[in-house]
């Protein structure tokens, strides 16, 4: 079992919905980042999280420490948001900055 | 401009060759990280160095070794290409080690073993 879970994997959503990415964890952190990946393959960083809350736009980003749990949320979501969502999470302590990747939520967007 | 650039993009070989990639960030950073994102996308560290001392070594077969000219370059050599190397590559860096903001990444180099 992964030390990062994503779900869910596919998301096929219409263009205005709301969508949630949802990420759980089994080790302790100290930071949690949310990538996105467009099919191009460029891999950019969207939010590192330690803790509440980030908006950025229209995306939201939620981590809850004591469930090791947290969320991606995009509003009014647009096909240019079609992309792979990954959740990454750094261990709590760990002398470097080592990252732990979830499998990915791929998001499609229809027109 | 590109903040993390990588060289070649795309490495098209034959199983049993030697191949490098090259990475350079102008980003000023202490630290650098190779990943390996296999088929299913899946993204796993390989290495990582700060200030071109190693600091992060997973278990990665020895055909792969690492090398930091410099700070702001971090090359990986892969000896004996296998079938099973064939991957998308991802270099990347951050302010340092322990820090907490973001890591930046290149553009990924596709190998594909032949």
């Amino acid at each position: 079992k992964n030390e990062v879970e994503q779900s869910p994997q596919n998301l096929t959503a219409q263009e205005g919905e709301f969508i949630t990415i949802n990420c759980s964890y089994s080790v302790g952190i100290s930071a949690l980042h949310w990538l996105q990946q467009h099919p191009g393959g460029g891999i950019v960083s969207l939010f590192m999280l330690s803790s509440g809350k980030k908006k950025h736009g229209r995306l939201i980003a939620t981590i809850n420490i004591q469930e090791k749990h947290s969320s991606l949320h995009i509003t009014a979501s647009h096909p240019r948001d079609s992309a792979v969502y990954i959740c990454a999470v750094r261990y709590y302590g760990g002398a470097t900055n080592k990252l732990i990747f979830g499998t990915g939520t791929l998001l499609a967007v229809q027109p | 401009d590109t903040a993390v650039s990588q060289t070649p993009k795309y490495l098209v070989t034959q199983m049993g060759n030697d191949k490098s990639i090259k990475c350079e960030q102008n980003l000023g950073h202490d630290t650098m990280y190779w990943y390996k994102q296999d088929s299913k996308k899946f993204l796993k560290i390989m290495f990582s160095y700060n200030n071109k001392e190693l600091i992060i070594n997973e278990t990665v077969p020895n055909r792969f070794s690492p090398k930091s000219p410099d700070k702001a370059h971090l090359n990986l050599h892969i000896n004996s290409l296998e079938l099973g190397d064939s991957a998308v590559y991802f270099c990347a860096s951050s302010q340092d080690p322990r820090s907490t903001e973001t890591q930046y990444f290149g553009p990924g180099t596709r190998l594909l073993v032949l």
